[in-house]
């Protein structure tokens, strides 16, 4: 498949464990965040986006937490399963056309 | 539905070489982004077409790179003359949204692996 990172930051978790995976972002202005999940050989694919006027947002099995003094989001993934094993990438929307701006990525390997 | 399709899905070409690079978006979209992916510079936006029109192509690398969509399902990413390190995946993706919305509901395509040697 693609590769998308030989050098990325990596998280091991055990199946069924909770995994927690963080990102800060750079502009302060940025009013809403995106995380998407990337599997090899495949685009980003979106998980769950949070409004800045907003802390804490839960969809099944993911919580996006919003920390806007110091600029980080956090993504929460309960009872991790192997089908988790991706690179995860925060974006935050910024600009007046709205363009998207990636992290870095997170490597989530599930161990079984 | 298909989803959004790339092609070709891998492509190795030598230095100078043309390459041409193919998207067809979700039916319906009106909005096409173009984004390179490598190791060292992670996801960038290339540019940005909404309903056919260019709106915004600051991330486009250099003069040797151009985009085109002809039509609401059809666009071209091309390199003229292609150099090592434009070596990355490519992505395109598609929104049924314009403007800033668009960039809340993207759906992204499989990819173009290009390897120029």
């Amino acid at each position: 498949g693609e590769s998308v990172g030989l050098h990325l930051p990596t998280l091991s978790v055990q199946e069924g464990d909770n995994s927690i995976i963080n990102c800060a972002y750079s502009n302060s202005a940025s009013d809403y965040f995106i995380w998407y999940k990337q599997e090899s050989g495949k685009g980003p694919q979106f998980i769950i986006d949070i409004r800045s006027n907003m802390d804490k947002r839960q969809g099944q099995r993911v919580t996006v937490l919003l920390n806007k003094t110091v600029k980080h989001l956090s993504l929460q993934i309960a009872a991790t399963q192997p089908g988790d094993s991706a690179v995860y990438f925060c974006a935050e929307v910024g600009g007046s056309q709205g363009n998207l701006i990636f992290g870095k990525g997170t490597k989530l390997s599930v161990k079984p | 539905d298909a989803g959004v399709i790339q092609s070709p899905r891998h492509e190795v070409t030598e230095m100078g070489q043309e390459v041409t690079l193919r998207c067809k978006p979700i039916s319906g979209h009106n909005s096409l982004f173009w984004y390179r992916q490598t190791m060292m510079r992670g996801l960038e936006l290339l540019i940005y077409f909404n309903n056919n029109v260019p709106i915004d192509d600051s991330g486009m690398p250099e003069d040797r790179f151009s985009a085109k969509m002809p039509n609401a399902s059809f666009s071209t990413l091309k390199i003229q003359p292609s150099e090592p390190r434009d070596s990355a995946v490519y992505f395109c993706a598609s929104s049924k949204k314009t403007g800033r919305q668009a960039a809340y509901e993207q759906y992204f395509g499989p990819g173009t692996r290009l390897t120029v040697t």
